[in-house]
């Protein structure tokens, strides 16, 4: 069974330009969580998508946003860059999310704001 | 007081020998913990996942879970220089709710020759 992937693996930005990431789950997961890993802070929860809804959220500022689609896969977008948001974004995708679910990752998207 | 506190380290173990990381959690009503490794530059790969008090054995790797102390454990038997790297312990601190896993820091682990 293939694993989580995510597109683009590397990116480059100013500030001020927004981006959009991509995660495809692992067939048969609902449950699409993103994370943001800095140096400084480690991995910190953005939110958590099901079934197309976004079920619970981090304590990220309204420029991080995110979707899902019908067949699982999820978005996330930052808009008005900053240099601080420069870090390896981690999607991870679970079953269905509960508390005893386990999360798969997927290998990251590197993303440097100049 | 973090939600999930580790040693950042480094722990320096010799081959061979056990390598014991350590994690507390501060949400009592937590009720899975998980133990990722992740190397370098690559994303986090799931070892273990524990749920009830006590210990799971799973190879080299135990983890160990002590609810009233509000602690879990992972015990690495036989290190090898292929488990430097860090380990990140994670909790869901409700048993229901949507994914919402908090992560510590991170012990980072060099198994020296």
């Amino acid at each position: 069974k293939a694993g989580v992937t995510q597109t683009p693996r590397y990116l480059i930005k100013t500030r001020g330009q927004q981006v959009t990431l991509s995660c495809s789950p692992i067939s048969g997961h609902r449950s699409v969580s993103w994370y943001q890993q800095t140096p400084g802070q480690g991995l910190q929860f953005l939110f958590e998508y099901f079934s197309e809804t976004q079920r619970n959220k981090g304590n990220f500022p309204g420029r991080f946003s995110g979707r899902q689609f019908s067949n699982s896969r999820s978005e996330m977008n930052v808009s008005t860059l900053e240099l601080g948001d420069s870090a390896l974004y981690l999607c991870a995708s679970s079953l269905d999310g509960t508390g005893v679910d386990t999360q798969y990752f997927g290998p990251g998207t590197r993303l440097t704001v100049l | 007081q973090k939600e999930v506190e580790q040693n950042s380290g480094p722990l320096s173990v010799p081959e061979g020998a056990i390598a014991s990381l350590n994690c507390t959690y501060s949400d009592r009503g937590s009720q899975s913990f998980f133990w990722y490794r992740q190397y370098s530059g690559k994303s986090p790969e799931l070892i273990m996942s524990i749920y009830s008090n006590g210990d799971k054995e799973d190879g080299r790797f135990t983890a160990q879970l002590n609810k009233a102390s509000q602690y879990v454990s992972l015990l690495i038997r036989d290190s090898q220089p292929s488990d430097s790297a860090t380990y990140l312990c994670a909790v869901n601190p409700t048993y229901s709710s949507a994914s919402k896993i908090i992560f510590g820091s991170g012990t980072r682990l060099s198994i020296r020759p």
